[in-house]
């Protein structure tokens, strides 16, 4: 069955510092997607980033990275230079077509906490 | 760049009552996916839709129904309010590229339902 899991509920980082957000994903299907995104507090979802399963190469988009281990089935989001605005929650989330359509499954979300 | 739009933003109903809640997609973009998110919840899939047709269903409850009109904009129908329906309603789209699971989801602001 295909699950996401974000194991830290919490976390929190020093202003400009680097932080990695963990995931880790289980599917059979070898044709998938993995994302991420942001949701302030103020509720909407913000696509962040995206891997898919036969990317060569680690995604990287201005600040965020995707640190993408496939034998370890780990799809980890580090964000570089962290500023305030970055508090938020941020969730993984998987697609694949092993359903025959392309819903996202969620992980439970890691809250992100920058300090000034 | 146009995002998914949803109206309306809040909605307060009463238990028993009905609600419509719309979503119009980001333009060229045919596939649509009703989200539903609890308080302190990762949002879970209602119902989706590719051209006007339903193309996956999730744990959407017999008293929601959904439908995708021909400009590809979607309503998501709820009856018999109960107090646990309660929850930030997302909608997403997507476009196909190769019809396999790379199609980033753009989520709309969301719907925020409170039911009283």
């Amino acid at each position: 069955a295909q699950k996401i899991t974000q194991t830290q509920p919490g976390m929190f980082v020093q202003e400009k510092e680097a932080v990695t957000l963990d995931c880790t994903y289980d599917t059979s299907d070898p044709s998938y997607g993995l994302f991420w995104y942001k949701q302030p507090s103020s509720g909407e979802m913000i696509f962040l980033i995206y891997q898919g399963s036969y990317d060569q190469q680690n995604a990287t988009e201005g600040r965020y990275s995707l640190n993408f281990q496939k034998a370890r089935k780990s799809a980890n989001l580090v964000i570089s230079a962290s500023q305030l605005g970055d508090s938020a929650m941020y969730f993984c989330a998987m697609r694949d077509s092993s359903s025959g359509t392309y819903k996202y499954i969620f992980g439970t979300g890691t809250r992100l906490k920058v300090l000034a | 760049a146009a995002g998914v739009i949803q109206s309306p933003r809040h909605l307060i109903k009463e238990k028993r009552e009905t609600a419509t809640l719309k979503c119009y997609p980001i333009p060229r973009h045919d596939t649509v996916y009703w989200y539903q998110q609890g308080p302190g919840q990762d949002p879970q899939f209602l119902i989706s839709f590719y051209e006007k047709m339903q193309s996956d269903k999730g744990s959407i409850p017999d008293r929601f129904s959904a439908q995708q009109f021909s400009d590809y904009h979607s309503e998501l129908n709820m009856s018999s309010l109960e107090l646990g329906d309660s929850a930030l309603y997302f909608c997403a789209s997507s476009r196909p590229t190769s019809g396999g699971p790379t199609d980033t989801q753009y989520f709309g602001p969301g719907t925020r339902l409170t039911v009283l």
